[in-house]
C-alpha cells in the first residue's frame, strides 16, 4: 500500500457527461501528479500540483481540469467525455524531500458509454 | 526527443531463470530512471531506480545497469519467481523548475512459469 488514496475505484459514465476524481496524497506530501493510463496511450502525464499551485503540465485536453486543495487532496476534473477518454486515471505524490520518488494510487477505472 | 523506448513487449522465463527488460532514452537532459511493477488491478510501484552518475544499482534480486554513453538501461530481475509475474515500466525524468514528470516506456508483460 502507497499510502496514496483515490475515490472512487470505478465510474460508468456516458458520453458527454462531467466526472470527478478524488486523491489524497500520502501524509505530508506536497506534490500531486496525475497519469492516465490506455491500452493505446500507454502511461501519460497528465499535470502536477505542488502545494495547492500548478507546476507543470503534460498532454492535458483542455477539457479536463485538476486542481490542489489546502489539505493537499487533489481533484481532476473531466467533462464532456468521449468514448477515448475511457481508461485509468492513477494520481501519485512525492515529498519535498525526495521529489523524484513518485508513489501511485491504485487508481480509477473510468468507463464512458 | 522525450521519448522512451522498451523493449520486449512480452517475456517468458522460466522459474530460476533471468529476467532482463532493456529501455533506451533520447533526451540527455533526464537525470532519473525508475522502474515500476504493476499488478493487475494496482497502481504502479516504485521497484528500483537510479541515478545518471552510476552505472549499476542492485536491491535484492533485481538490478538496474546503466550506460549512460548509449542513452540505454536494464532492469535484471535474478533468480525470477512466479509472483514477479507483472507487468514492468521503465521511466526516465528530469527534475527542473520543481517539476518532475515521468515519461514511461510502453511496458512488458513478464509472466515467470513454474
Amino acid at each position: 500500500d502507497s499510502g496514496v488514496t483515490q475515490t472512487p475505484k470505478h465510474l460508468i459514465t456516458a458520453t458527454g457527461q462531467r466526472v470527478t476524481l478524488r486523491c489524497s496524497p500520502r501524509s505530508g506530501d506536497l506534490s500531486v501528479y496525475w497519469y492516465q493510463q490506455s491500452l493505446d496511450q500507454g502511461l501519460q502525464f497528465l499535470i502536477q500540483y505542488y502545494n495547492g499551485e500548478e507546476r507543470a503540465k503534460g498532454n492535458i485536453l483542455e477539457r479536463f481540469s485538476a486542481q490542489q486543495f489546502p489539505d493537499l487532496h487533489s481533484e481532476l476534473n473531466l467533462s464532456s467525455l468521449e468514448l477515448g477518454d475511457s481508461a485509468l486515471y492513477f494520481c501519485a505524490s512525492s515529498a519535498s524531500g525526495t521529489p523524484y520518488e513518485q508513489y501511485f494510487g491504485p487508481g480509477t477505472r473510468l468507463t464512458v458509454t | 526527443q522525450q521519448q522512451v523506448k522498451q523493449s520486449p513487449q512480452s517475456l517468458i522465463v522460466q522459474k530460476g531463470g533471468i529476467s532482463i527488460i532493456n529501455c533506451a532514452y533520447e533526451n540527455t537532459a533526464f537525470d532519473y530512471f525508475p522502474w515500476y511493477q504493476q499488478f493487475p488491478g494496482k497502481g504502479p510501484a516504485l521497484l528500483i531506480a537510479i541515478r545518471p552518475d552510476v552505472s549499476e544499482k542492485k536491491e535484492g534480486r533485481f538490478t538496474i545497469s546503466f550506460n549512460k554513453s548509449a542513452k540505454q538501461f536494464s532492469l535484471h530481475i535474478m533468480d525470477s519467481q512466479p509472483g514477479d509475474s507483472a507487468t514492468y515500466f521503465c521511466a526516465a525524468s528530469r527534475f527542473s523548475g520543481g517539476y518532475n514528470k515521468l515519461i514511461f516506456g510502453a511496458g512488458t508483460r513478464l509472466a515467470v512459469h513454474p
